[in-house]
């Protein structure tokens, strides 16, 4: 089963600041999912990968296939993007299969104003 | 609708009740699954159905929890003689199926058990 670690567990920063989040895997996988949860629970899909880079506004995403290892930036930060961001794995031979997806523990962002 | 649809979003039920949480799936999505996220805790696996194979039932916590989803569409996850530590937000996501395939999340559903 993949093993997933993200990194920093708790990160409060001030507005502005830019911010990296980042995410470890064990073994291949198909696509790499990073999920943003508001206070109140409600899950929002960020970006899928499988290879590259992905852009959505203020949002970077980046994965190294070879390294196993995704990063989420967010750039000129706002307290409105304060969540919980989480990676998701999709194993390269489930297809999301029967467990669906391997979820990392989450990251708890603070943007202070 | 465009996306997959939870209801209700929150409830609140005393102890011992049965509750039913419902998912409206992205349309033509073959995959549907349940998750549930207790407080403090990362969201955990309940259910997957694919299909129509038998649903993998794995990860449900106990025999008092059970899901079905009709027509390959619309799923109904129902937990009965619910327990306070059955509180959690319960998250449906669907998806095309395939390898790779990007998983659609709906908002979830805060069950509180009082």
């Amino acid at each position: 089963k993949n093993e997933v670690e993200q990194s920093p567990q708790n990160l409060t920063a001030q507005e502005g600041e830019f911010i990296t989040i980042n995410c470890s895997y064990s073994v291949g996988i198909s696509a790499l999912h990073w999920l943003q949860q508001h206070p109140g629970g409600g899950i929002v899909s960020l970006f899928m990968l499988s290879s590259g880079k992905k852009k959505h506004g203020r949002l970077i995403a980046t994965i190294n296939i070879q390294e196993k290892h995704s990063s989420l930036h967010i750039t000129a930060s706002h307290p409105r993007d304060s969540a919980v961001y989480i990676c998701a794995l999709a194993d390269m031979y489930s297809g999301g299969g029967a467990d669906g997806l391997t979820f990392g523990k989450g990251t708890h962002l603070i943007i202070q104003p | 609708g465009a996306g997959v649809s939870q209801s209700p979003s929150n409830k609140v039920t005393e102890k011992g009740k049965d509750v039913e949480l419902r998912c409206d799936p992205i349309s033509g999505h073959t995959a549907l699954y349940w998750y549930r996220q207790s407080l403090g805790q990362g969201l955990e696996f309940l259910i997957y159905f694919q299909g129509n194979s038998a649903p993998d039932k794995s990860g449900l916590p106990s025999d008092r929890f059970s899901a079905e989803r009709t027509g390959g569409s619309v799923s109904t996850l129902t937990i009965q003689r619910t327990q306070q530590e059955d509180s959690a937000v319960y998250l449906c996501a669907s998806s095309w199926g395939g390898v790779g395939a990007e998983a659609f999340f709906g908002q979830g559903t805060r069950l509180t058990v009082v």
